[in-house]
């Protein structure tokens, strides 16, 4: 069965600084690996998925993330954050033969201070 | 935002009505889903719909009962609903079954009174 784990609730850091957002993943075969956002009182938007190929996976907005098979992690990064990046953000996995099932962590919330 | 819409957007009912939700997808897709988002707690997969034939169904429930006419629209029924089903419903649809990128609708909040 997959399974996916955001281990912060939330994630704090101030604008124009660093950010990374944690994702670890469990799967039986290779996974598909996705991140969303959700901005308030909105749905999820796409940022960025990994299939296959180059670990690093680039997004939308200046968003990354990393793919690492040995830690089994897909944590999501942005060289500099600003105000706007707060919302919520989920990480997805999908098995290889999953079909249309995409199974969503908890979710994090970010919150940029000025 | 505009490929997915969801209507309405807020819903307020009480345990014996009976309401639809409804979800329209313009970005030519074949699958549709229904998700339910409860506070501090993982996206629940409700229903999948495949080329409008249901495809999974996660032990819903049979007060939520789902309805695809065709690859476009997407219905959720609901019926004697309980206070523990107030949540945001979240539509969402891709296209084939094998890298399956998903595309949400902004959700209805439903409470359930």
């Amino acid at each position: 069965a997959q399974s996916v784990a955001q281990p912060e609730d939330q994630v704090n850091v101030a604008e124009g600084n660093p950010l990374t957002v944690k994702c670890t993943y469990s799967v039986s075969g290779n996974p598909y690996l996705f991140w969303y956002v959700q901005y308030p009182n909105r749905g999820l938007q796409f940022l960025l998925k990994y299939i296959t190929g180059d670990n690093l996976v680039k997004g939308s907005y200046g968003f990354e993330a990393e793919f690492n098979k040995s830690q089994t992690s897909f944590h999501l990064k942005k060289p500099s954050a600003l105000v706007s990046d707060s919302a919520l953000y989920f990480c997805a996995v999908r098995e290889e033969n999953a079909g249309n099932m995409l199974t969503f962590g908890g979710g994090t919330r970010l919150m940029v201070k000025p | 935002e505009t490929g997915v819409t969801q209507t309405p957007r807020h819903l307020v009912m009480g345990m014996t009505n009976k309401k639809s939700l409804k979800c329209e997808q313009h970005l030519g897709h074949n699958a549709m889903y229904w998700y339910k988002q409860s506070a501090k707690k993982p996206l629940e997969l409700m229903f999948v719909y495949s080329l409008e034939e249901r495809v999974e169904n996660n032990s819903v429930p049979s007060r939520f009962s789902p309805e695809c006419p065709n690859s476009s629209h997407l219905f959720l029924h609901l019926h004697t609903l309980q206070p523990e089903d107030s949540a945001l419903y979240l539509c969402a649809s891709s296209q084939g079954t094998t890298v399956v990128t998903q595309y949400f609708g902004p959700g209805t909040r439903l409470t359930v009174l």
